[in-house]
């Protein structure tokens, strides 16, 4: 059965950082994209990142691009998103979900329960 | 950017009701197209793609149909286990983007 766990949620200072983790297990980790998604009541669900299964490419939202960096470790099974210069539209449940990638084209198959993430001063 | 409406936003509809949700994109996506079902507090969960493709495991009550820019989710035969929030998402470009969900309550 697969199984993600996200962590690294909190709250933190507009212009602040934090890394989010996503710990996979029950599936090929290498050989699959993964994904970051956010919820948040004003904005709905949002697509954030994508990489793919090699780490070889990665996707950004406009809304992220230049702040955010996602990256994974195959070996530790282990997916990341390093989220710099946070804003308060950032406050977002943020989810890690193992995708389906058909060229660039992406969907969810299945997410974690995800990690609560709040800038605020 | 694509943006996807859904309507209703809320359906209010009995067990054993046949239920449709509807969903527009503003510009053609082909059959690009996902539906999740979200309950209270929990993850969404991928229940049809491509369209009309079943996810597996997804009770065959659920299905879909539509192309180009107008899209359908039916549940032939509403469940008390199906009282929740369907959002359908395009991933025909941009990552993908969402609907804003449509309600599913028990009247």
């Amino acid at each position: 059965e697969v199984h993600l766990v996200e962590s690294g949620g909190g709250l933190v200072p507009p212009g602040g950082s934090l890394r989010l983790s996503c710990a996979a297990s029950g599936f090929t980790f290498s050989s699959f994209a993964m994904t970051w998604v956010r919820q948040s009541p004003g904005k709905g669900l949002e697509w954030v990142s994508t990489i793919t299964s090699s780490g070889g490419l990665t996707y950004y939202a406009d809304s992220v691009k230049g702040r955010f960096t996602i990256s994974r470790d195959n070996p530790k099974t282990t997916l990341y998103l390093q989220m710099n210069s946070l804003r308060a539209e950032d406050t977002a449940l943020y989810y890690c979900a193992k995708a389906t990638l058909v060229g660039a084209r992406v969907r969810f198959d299945t997410w974690g329960q995800g990690t609560l993430v709040t800038v605020s001063s | 950017d694509i943006q996807m409406t859904q309507s209703p936003s809320t359906l209010s509809a009995f067990v054993g009701d046949r239920v449709t949700i509807t969903c527009r994109a503003s510009q053609t996506i082909s059959t690009w197209l996902a539906w999740y079902q979200q309950k209270p507090g929990k993850a969404p969960k991928l229940l049809l793609y491509k369209a009309s493709t079943l996810e597996s495991g997804v009770p065959s009550r659920f299905s879909g149909s539509g192309s180009g820019t107008e899209f359908t989710l039916t549940i032939s035969s509403l469940q008390p286990d199906d009282f929740a929030t369907y959002y359908c998402q395009q991933y025909n470009s941009d990552g993908g983007t969402f609907g804003q969900g449509t309600k599913v309550e028990i009247k």
